[in-house]
């Protein structure tokens, strides 16, 4: 099994439409968690941290459920630049600094 | 420009040859990685500094490769005895190492041809 899983899509979806992605992990002891996200040939950027509580920057909205070990991505009113590759990727503190990635989700929005 | 960067972006070498590449990260970040990425794959991890020790290594990382970071400053990361199942892009990451979230942050990446 991978350590993280992701729908590797594709999704493709209207300008402005609402859409989700899911992720789930494996290791009950990661302790930081990401959403990055790739464009085609690019480097992976990160988009936003993921807090326990729940975090939103302007129309991406992350969660995290750690009981359930796993952890989503919402876009609002998704605009033609958000098409790329998300990448959702934990981190465990203790031991290993590594950054572990899922395969990626890959979102296409259409005009 | 203050980002990781990474020397050379492309290179294709033949079967059998030693490649080096460089990695120069973000100024006063103390930790760096190296992470390799195949296509339609998440980087996997390869390697990690903090200064000029190397404190983790991958078993992706066979005896054929070898990462370097004497000064703590900028890293290499050599391929002998390159295979064509050596290519792939190989990314460059560094973070502060402070904080709770260990953010990291990635270079263009050094995209490895072995034919």
């Amino acid at each position: 099994r991978k350590e993280v899983e992701q729908d590797p899509g594709p999704f493709n979806v209207p300008e402005g439409a609402t859409v989700a992605f899911n992720c789930t992990y494996s290791n009950s002891a990661s302790q930081s968690f990401f959403w990055y996200r790739q464009d085609c040939r690019k480097e992976p950027k990160l988009l936003m941290s993921v807090y326990s509580s729940g975090n939103e920057d302007g129309r991406f909205t992350a969660q995290l459920n750690r009981a359930s070990q796993y952890i989503s991505l919402l876009i609002r009113d998704s605009k033609l630049s958000d098409s790329a590759t998300y990448l959702c990727v934990v981190n465990k503190i203790q031991g290993a600094q590594k950054l572990v990635f899922g395969q990626g989700t890959r979102l296409t929005i259409n005009p | 420009d203050t980002g990781v960067s990474q020397d050379p972006r492309h290179k294709i070498t033949k079967r059998g040859q030693n490649v080096t590449f460089r990695c120069d990260p973000i100024s006063e970040h103390n930790r760096l990685y190296w992470y390799r990425q195949t296509l339609g794959q998440g980087p996997e991890f390869l390697t990690y500094f903090q200064n000029e020790a190397q404190l983790e290594k991958s078993r992706l990382l066979s005896d054929r490769f070898s990462a370097e970071r004497p000064k703590g400053s900028f890293s290499t990361l050599e391929i002998q005895r390159t295979e064509q199942g050596d290519s792939a892009m190989y990314l460059c990451a560094s973070s502060p190492g402070q904080g709770v979230s260990y953010e990291q942050y990635f270079g263009p990446g050094t995209r490895l041809t072995v034919t």
